[in-house]
């Protein structure tokens, strides 16, 4: 059972709003991702990290900028949130074998 | 990102039916390959994975085939339960610890 945690579970808010997607695991997991994905549709990485201090833009242009300055946590945040934004968010990290264990996701609504 | 695509977007079996998933993928220096289920309002959760130096792995009532000729992998559940319908994503990697590329999903609804 993988013990990774995201919060809100769910948030709707008005457009132009800050906000941040907390994502925690307590698995000391180096490797940590962020992916969106819409309903029914794949998944698109947006960001990812290596460890403490390492932060990388993954495959899918977002507007959003995340942070690793600790091991357990990596959390997201989008300055100014827009329609677009609406989504599902999915936190994962990865063992070193490289299998991916996800949260169970924030559901944003931009409004 | 590397394209992982599914065969067919949805599948419905009987209930206690084999069920087949099929996914291709178009990389073929891809060498770590894992199946994941989504239920609804929830995040991927693992099911089973294979590296490419097999071409068959079994797991508890799933197995997964992998044919790197023409690359592509399948999942095969026995006995197909109501509590299998989800959506299942196979994702590729190059090597163990780097970015996985997920396909579309395929939705498989169990009927009773």
């Amino acid at each position: 059972e993988a013990d990774i945690y995201q919060t809100p579970r769910y948030l709707v808010i008005g457009t132009g709003k800050k906000i941040t997607l907390e994502c925690s695991q307590t698995m000391g997991h180096d490797k940590m991702y962020w992916y969106q994905q819409d309903p029914g549709m794949e998944l698109h990485l947006i960001h990812y990290s290596y460890g403490v201090n390492s932060t990388e833009k993954g495959d899918l242009s977002s507007e959003s900028t995340v942070s690793r300055i600790r091991t357990e946590h990596f959390p997201l945040t989008l300055e100014s949130a827009r329609p677009s934004h609406t989504s599902q968010y999915l936190c994962a990290s990865s063992d070193m074998s490289g299998k991916l264990f996800f949260g169970s996701g924030t559901q944003l609504s931009v409004l | 990102g590397e394209n992982v695509g599914l065969h067919l977007p949805t599948l419905s079996v009987q209930e206690g039916d084999n069920s087949i998933i099929n996914c291709a993928y178009s990389n073929s220096a891809s060498d770590y390959f894992i199946w994941y289920k989504q239920e609804s309002g929830k995040g991927p959760q693992f099911i089973i994975d294979i590296r490419s130096n097999m071409d068959k792995r079994q797991g508890q009532r799933v197995t997964v085939l992998l044919n790197k000729t023409v690359k592509h992998l399948s999942l095969q559940i026995a006995a197909t339960q109501p509590g299998d319908s989800a959506v299942y994503f196979c994702a590729e990697n190059m090597t163990p610890g780097n970015q996985f590329y997920f396909g579309t999903g395929t939705s498989l609804t169990v009927i009773p």
